[in-house]
């Protein structure tokens, strides 16, 4: 049974450039979350995808979007990259919106230089 | 809104000791859920004790116990006969039913052979 995927594992950018992270959730997960890991700090939410469609929103600018797939994987699109943008961001997967767990994917450690 | 507050940004055990990792949260609702991540250097988040809030039993999951106060709004961990492999990032978190999972700051746990 594969766990929450999520790729690349490591990426460098520059400022001002565009960034597209992908994540496969669990078997049997329909629910997909996107979290941003600075370092040495607690995970922030980003959004939630359900259904193919964004269910809720934390304090990100418009340049974070995102996309759910049929097969429930997901991606998430960061334009217009700044140097603050450089964390860990983490995928996670739900059996449904409201189960109260998530399953975590290793997270993808972006760099922007 | 939800909020997570971990006083403890570092701790330390010997061991096959005991250690004890505060934590308080601030929400308007009555049921929700209570969670403790543990990310090691891996970085992958691993889910290692949930509680819902309308169970009064505290939660426990092999050597790891909750000490959950509603009243108090606090949620300690306790890790009991320490390891080595135990040393990591942890986590405190609440959601309301999917709503809004938030986490706390983290508390970098190590363990003293």
């Amino acid at each position: 049974d594969a766990g929450v995927t999520q790729s690349p594992t490591h990426l460098i950018k520059t400022r001002g450039q565009q960034v597209t992270l992908r994540c496969s959730p669990k078997s049997g997960h329909d629910t997909v979350s996107w979290y941003q890991q600075a370092l040495g700090q607690g995970p922030q939410f980003i959004f939630q995808y359900y259904e193919e469609e964004e269910r809720q929103r934390g304090n990100f600018p418009d340049r974070f979007s995102g996309h759910q797939f049929p097969n429930y994987s997901s991606e998430l699109n960061v334009n217009a990259l700044l140097l603050g943008d450089s964390a860990l961001y983490l995928c996670a997967s739900s059996i449904t919106p409201d189960t109260g767990e998530l399953f975590f994917g290793e997270g993808s450690r972006l760099t922007v230089l | 809104a939800q909020t997570v507050t971990q006083s403890q940004p570092e701790m330390s055990v010997q061991e096959a000791e005991t250690v004890t990792l505060s934590c308080t949260y601030d929400t308007s609702e009555s049921d929700y859920y209570l969670f403790w991540y543990k990310q090691p250097p891996s970085r992958q988040m691993i889910l290692v004790i949930r509680q819902e809030a309308y169970k009064q039993q505290n939660a426990t999951e092999n050597r790891f116990s909750v000490n959950f106060q509603k009243a108090a709004k606090s949620f300690s961990l306790k890790i009991s006969d320490s390891q080595l492999g135990d040393a990591a990032m942890y986590f405190c978190a609440s959601d309301n039913y999917g709503q809004n999972f938030v986490f706390g700051p983290g508390t970098r746990l190590s363990v003293l052979p």
